[in-house]
């Protein structure tokens, strides 16, 4: 099974819906990361957590939200989708042994309509 | 300034045969980390490889190795005997500061990537 996992895989939805994707870990890392992919660019960061009481705004937070339920699972939320979020999302995770590496879960491929 | 420069939006390669993505980084930290992934045509972002900035030989991995000139800031990834399963997106991708710091999010920067298609 796969350590980091994301939900769903691919999703479209309308403009103004809210929606979450969830990722979920097995690592027992602390630090978990959201990323978003647009064609032809790099990653860029949306938010990141220490731990469950520790939230931080990444590059560009704007229109996202997120809740650390657990030390495993991370969830992002768009409160009111706009066709402009369309992107690949990735959660990422660090911690354990090594503080030099991320671990990719496999993406979310969002459509918005 | 980008922190993190890939300057070639795409290149060709033929099966067999070596090649040379660049990179080049910005960084005034002293500790920093390096790291090269692959996102093939699925989407995964697939781990390559990794230098540290105090590491004093060059990383490798298989047929993967990394060129990594300081003094440049520089961090060119080689690919061996090129084959066509190597076809795909490459992403160069600094983290600032070394292991464990607080208030630091060790965040990955990554470059605009380089495609690179293998040709038979």
């Amino acid at each position: 099974d796969a350590d980091v996992t994301q939900t769903p895989r691919n999703r479209i939805t309308k403009t103004g819906k809210r929606i979450m994707l969830e990722c979920s870990q097995t690592k027992g890392h602390d630090r978990m990361y959201w990323y978003r992919q647009d064609p032809g660019l790099g990653l860029r960061l949306i938010y990141y957590s220490f731990d469950v009481k520790d939230i931080n705004k990444g590059e560009i937070s704007d229109g996202y939200s997120v809740s650390r339920q657990a030390q495993a699972k991370f969830s992002l939320s768009l409160e009111s989708a706009i066709p402009n979020q369309t992107a690949l999302y990735f959660c990422a995770t660090m911690g354990g042994d090594n503080y030099n590496e991320q671990f990719f879960g496999p993406g979310t491929r969002l459509t918005v309509l | 300034a980008q922190k993190i420069t890939q300057t070639q939006p795409g290149m060709f390669v033929q099966e067999k045969e070596a090649v040379t993505l660049d990179c080049t980084y910005d960084t005034s930290d002293q500790s920093y980390g390096l790291f090269w992934y692959k996102q093939p045509s699925s989407g995964e972002m697939i781990f390559l490889i990794y230098q540290g900035s105090y590491d004093e030989q060059n990383a490798t991995e298989g047929r993967y190795s990394l060129n990594f000139q300081k003094a440049r800031k520089s961090a060119n990834l080689v690919i061996s005997a090129s084959q066509l399963g190597d076809s795909a997106m490459y992403f160069c991708a600094m983290r600032e500061g070394y292991g464990i710091s607080s208030g630091s999010a060790r965040q990955l920067t990554f470059g605009s990537g380089t495609q690179l298609t293998v040709l038979p």
